[in-house]
């Protein structure tokens, strides 16, 4: 079946740091890809995707690459702000759409000033 | 634009008691979901309806669960009678048929915690 993994939290970084947060996935057919992030108090929110292989999705400074050949979509940022703390989400959904969006476990980030 | 909209924000109540939670989608949208997150099961789908009609209940954990959307602005979602292990923060989320694309529009959640 689809599933997806995620690297274990919770991420504390200081500010200005560079953030890596790793994402694999196990799915039949191309799925798309994507990561939301949740905000404290907050439902969750798109936050990039990408739908084919060797795409890229790029948002608010955060990027991934969807890589077919490692099955993998890690997420990115050169510097991260105090304000980027918050849970993020690796998801994927078969080629229909958002109706079966599985989703990771989730990986909590605290960025310290 | 109004966002999705849930009621109550939080909710605690004993055990045995009934809850109903409610969720306005986004107007136009004709997906609507509701999920369920903890620590334990991080984020799990329990429901979602097309057009009012619900398509997939598989998620949904027990007869104790019920959901129901009787018009396009309105669905709720029903546990009788609840029980310690219920408590959970349940998201409701839309999205449009046409121009989906995966992404969801999610709600700011009602957390709710059984005694």
């Amino acid at each position: 079946g689809n599933s997806v993994t995620q690297m274990e939290g919770p991420v504390t970084l200081s500010e200005e740091a560079f953030l890596t947060i790793n994402c694999t996935y196990t799915a039949t057919g191309y799925p798309s890809l994507f990561w939301y992030v949740q905000y404290p108090g907050e439902g969750l929110q798109l936050l990039l995707k990408a739908t084919k292989a060797d795409d890229k999705g790029s948002n608010k400074g955060f990027e991934a690459t969807y890589r077919k050949e490692t099955t993998s979509f890690h997420l990115e940022k050169g510097s991260v702000q105090v304000s980027d703390s918050a849970v993020y989400f690796c998801a994927l959904s078969r080629i229909q759409g958002a109706q079966k969006l599985v989703f990771g476990q989730g990986t909590r980030l605290t960025i310290n000033p | 634009d109004a966002g999705v909209i849930q009621s109550p924000r939080h909710e605690v109540t004993e055990m045995g008691q009934e809850v109903t939670l409610r969720c306005k989608p986004i107007s136009g949208h004709d997906y609507l979901f509701w999920y369920r997150q903890t620590m334990m099961r991080g984020l799990e789908l329990l429901i979602y309806f097309n057009n009012n009609v619900p398509i997939d209940d598989s998620g949904m954990p027990e007869d104790r669960f019920s959901a129901k959307m009787p018009n396009a602005s309105f669905s709720t979602l029903k546990i009788q009678p609840s029980e310690p292990r219920d408590s959970a923060v349940y998201f409701c989320a839309s999205c449009p048929d046409s121009t989906n694309t995966g992404e969801l529009f999610f709600g700011e959640g009602s957390r709710l915690t059984v005694l």
